[in-house]
């Protein structure tokens, strides 16, 4: 079982659709949960980024933990054509060194097409 | 925000030699720097966790005499793909953070092609 899952998708909706992207886990030792967009063969580009269960809005993104169930969410709402892209959750644990964000897993990545 | 320059963005070499990747942090300061691996349709996978001034630590199963890594100052490291083979093709792409408790930041990514 990998330590993080991600409906590969591909995901398609019609431009102003809410979009749900969602990851479930299985290490308890993660806190830190991020949510990045990667275009094709580009780096991954940082959405959003929370360490605690509930949620946290920025503009139309909203993510969402819940620790309890090992499962977080991004919601996108009015949903561009421009969002189409990959989507990655990605999370971590403190580390030994001390480290929070430094060494992520992440999940597989759900790729979402929004079209016109 | 915090931005990471990653030179070249594509190589194409030839089985058995060796090809260099730059990864730069353009306007803060990165003690600690990784290195990730992502094959087609695949997502990031760790390779490395880069430290100005010590050895890498690697991720089990990378052999560290082949993905050798060198972290000479607070805004460079670079990775050496070493011995290069077609199995080494894939996209390489760094990643750094201001500080331990911000998230980490990504290159643009290197498209390695071994022919």
């Amino acid at each position: 079982q990998k330590e993080v899952e991600q409906d590969p998708g591909p995901l398609s909706v019609p431009e102003g659709a809410i979009v749900s992207l969602n990851c479930t886990y299985s290490n308890s030792a993660f806190q830190y949960f991020m949510w990045y967009r990667q275009y094709s063969r580009k780096g991954p580009e940082l959405l959003m980024y929370t360490y605690s269960s509930g949620n946290k809005e920025d503009g139309r993104f909203t993510a969402q933990v819940d620790k309890s169930s090992k499962y977080i969410s991004l919601f996108i709402r009015d949903s561009q054509p421009s969002d189409s892209a990959t989507y990655l959750c990605a999370m971590s644990a403190l580390d030994a060194g001390g480290t929070s964000y430094g060494k992520l897993t992440f999940g597989q990545g759900t790729i979402l097409t929004v079209h016109p | 925000g915090a931005v990471v320059s990653q030179h070249p963005s594509w190589v194409i070499c030839k089985s058995g030699t060796s090809v260099k990747i730059e990864c730069r942090s353009l306007d803060f300061q990165a003690t600690t720097m990784f290195w990730y691996r992502q094959f087609p349709k695949q997502s990031l996978m760790l390779m490395a966790t880069s430290n100005e001034g010590s050895k890498a630590t690697y991720e089990q199963g990378v052999e560290k005499d082949k993905f050798l890594i060198n972290h000479a100052s607070l805004t460079l490291s670079t990775l050496t793909v070493t011995s290069a083979h077609p199995e080494d093709s894939s996209f390489y792409i760094c990643s750094a953070t201001t500080n331990r408790d911000s998230p980490l930041h990504f290159g643009n990514g290197t498209r390695l092609t071994v022919t």
